[in-house]
C-alpha cells in the first residue's frame, strides 16, 4: 500500500516564475492537507481539500497561492511569481475521514517538496 | 500564543539510553489530540504515537511512550533504549476539538544519538 507520495522532491525556481507541487494522497484517503515548513521551524498548516472542495484555506496567503483537489489525479499547490520567502519544505498529508474523531485519524505525511526559489 | 512548546532545542543521548523529549500545549478545548513525529535527515515526517485527551492510559508504541499529565498540560515522549536511527528531529503536534483537523507544531527537538 503505496504511501502519499509527493513530487517533485526538489523544485528551484527563479524569482517570478510559477512552482507547482502534487500529492497523491494514500489509497483509500479522501481528505488532503498542506503544510509548509520555514527553516527551523515546525510546520505551519495552510489548506484542507476534499475531492473538488477546498474546506478550509485559512492557513494560506491571500495572494499568489491557490490549492485543488480535483476529481480525478492528484491535489495541487500552485504558487505564482514565486518569491525568496517561499522557499520552503511543503508537506502533503491524507487521511482517511475528518470531524467527529473518535480515534486518531493520523494524518500520514509525504516524503515533501522542498522549493528553492533563486 | 503558542499552542505548543517544545523548550529543547537540541539533546544527545548514548545508545541505548532512554530520552524525554518535552511538549507543554496550550487548549482551552476538552477534546484534543497529541501526536509526535520524527523527521530524519531525509525529510520525511514519520508518524510515531498518538494520545487522545480522554484516554485513560498512557500511549504506548514500542520504544516510544508518552508521558501525559493533563492537570500541567504536557505531553512527553519517552524513547527508550536509544539506537543510531533515532537521531532526527522531533515534533510534537495537537488538534483541537472533535470537528477540528488542522496539526498545530511545536518547533522540534533535534536529537543526536552518541555511539
Amino acid at each position: 500500500n503505496a504511501g502519499v507520495m509527493q513530487n517533485p522532491r526538489h523544485l528551484v525556481r527563479r524569482r517570478g516564475q510559477e512552482a507547482r507541487l502534487r500529492c497523491s494522497p494514500m489509497k483509500g484517503h479522501s481528505h488532503v492537507y498542506w503544510y509548509r515548513q520555514l527553516p527551523e521551524e515546525g510546520l505551519k498548516f495552510m489548506v484542507y481539500l476534499q475531492k473538488e472542495n477546498i474546506i478550509d484555506e485559512s492557513g494560506m496567503p491571500k495572494e499568489r497561492f491557490s490549492a485543488e483537489f480535483p476529481k480525478e489525479g492528484p491535489s495541487i499547490l500552485r504558487i505564482q511569481q514565486v518569491v525568496r520567502g517561499d522557499s520552503a519544505a511543503y508537506f502533503c498529508a491524507s487521511s482517511p475521514a475528518s470531524g467527529r474523531w473518535a480515534s486518531k485519524e493520523t494524518q500520514y505525511f509525504g516524503p515533501g517538496t522542498r522549493l528553492l526559489v533563486l | 500564543a503558542q499552542k505548543i512548546t517544545q523548550t529543547q532545542p537540541g539533546m544527545f543521548v548514548q545508545e541505548k539510553e532512554a530520552v524525554t523529549l518535552d511538549c507543554t500545549y496550550d487548549t482551552s478545548d476538552p477534546s484534543y489530540g497529541l501526536f509526535w513525529y520524527k523527521q530524519p535527515s531525509s525529510g520525511e515526517m514519520i508518524f510515531l504515537i498518538y494520545q487522545g485527551s480522554y484516554d485513560q492510559q498512557n500511549a504506548t508504541e514500542g520504544r516510544y511512550s508518552l508521558n501525559f499529565q493533563k492537570a500541567r498540560k504536557s505531553a512527553n515522549l519517552v524513547i527508550s533504549a536509544s539506537q543510531l536511527g533515532d537521531s532526527a528531529m522531533y515534533f510534537c503536534a495537537m488538534r483541537e476539538g472533535l470537528d477540528d483537523y488542522k496539526l498545530s507544531f511545536g518547533a522540534g527537538t533535534t536529537v543526536t544519538v552518541r555511539a
